[in-house]
């Protein structure tokens, strides 16, 4: 099976300039999430779908992150304009929402260097 | 307070050693807690679910104490291989799913 695919795996880009992130989570998964990841920390969510609705996106910076999930599957994040300190590698994950023991799924996580 | 807190390590233990790690949580109506294992560069992959009888997998153990809020690790005859990053998840229960993260634990062990 496979598991969530994400691209690029790798993206820089100079300040100010526009930059997305495509997801393609694991077949079934009706749960999406985006997190960022910063070197030394732990993943922190950005926004979390439950098919195509987007149910948490209290921690998403909505000035300049953008995010959709078209029919329920898969999904993208735009940055626009991006900034330095968003340099980060940025994770897509997805879940069964089937009982409270289902774990999540990552994806190998773009890295982005704004610079 | 964090929601999720970790002892952001370095541990570093010789091959063959017990090591242990704890992760706190805030949420006392959390209800489902996990351990991930995160490589250098790589996505984090969950190590085992944590569940309220504590649980085993090998050379690891997972242990949920509800009453002081935290989860543990405890790992058996390090391995080199066991190197890693480890990070506790809680799965908040309030009709959210979501997973919240420590900031983990890196474990270097070595030869």
């Amino acid at each position: 099976e496979a598991g969530v695919v994400q691209s690029p795996r790798y993206k820089i880009i100079e300040k100010k300039q526009p930059v997305a992130f495509w997801c393609n989570p694991i077949s079934g998964h009706n749960t999406l999430y985006w997190y960022r990841q910063n070197l030394g920390q732990g993943p922190e969510l950005l926004i979390r779908y439950e098919n195509e609705e987007a149910v948490d996106d209290s921690q998403l910076p909505k000035d300049r992150f953008s995010a959709e999930r078209l029919k329920g599957v898969d999904s993208t994040l735009k940055i626009q304009p991006a900034e330095l300190g968003d340099s980060a590698v940025y994770l897509c994950a997805s879940s069964l929402r089937t009982d409270l023991n289902t774990e999540a799924f990552f994806g190998q996580g773009t890295r982005l260097t704004v610079v | 307070r964090k929601e999720v807190e970790q002892d952001p390590g370095p541990f570093n233990v010789p091959e063959g050693a017990t090591v242990a790690f704890n992760c706190t949580y805030s949420n006392s109506a959390s209800q489902s807690f996990f351990w991930y294992r995160q490589d250098c560069r790589k996505e984090p992959k969950l190590l085992m679910s944590v569940y309220s009888s504590g649980n085993e997998d090998g050379r690891f153990t997972a242990q949920l104490n509800r009453a002081s809020q935290y989860i543990s690790l405890l790992i058996r005859d390090s391995k080199l291989s066991d190197s890693a990053t480890y990070l506790c998840a809680v799965r908040p229960y309030s009709g959210t799913y979501k997973y919240i993260f420590g900031t983990g634990t890196r474990l270097k062990v070595l030869a």
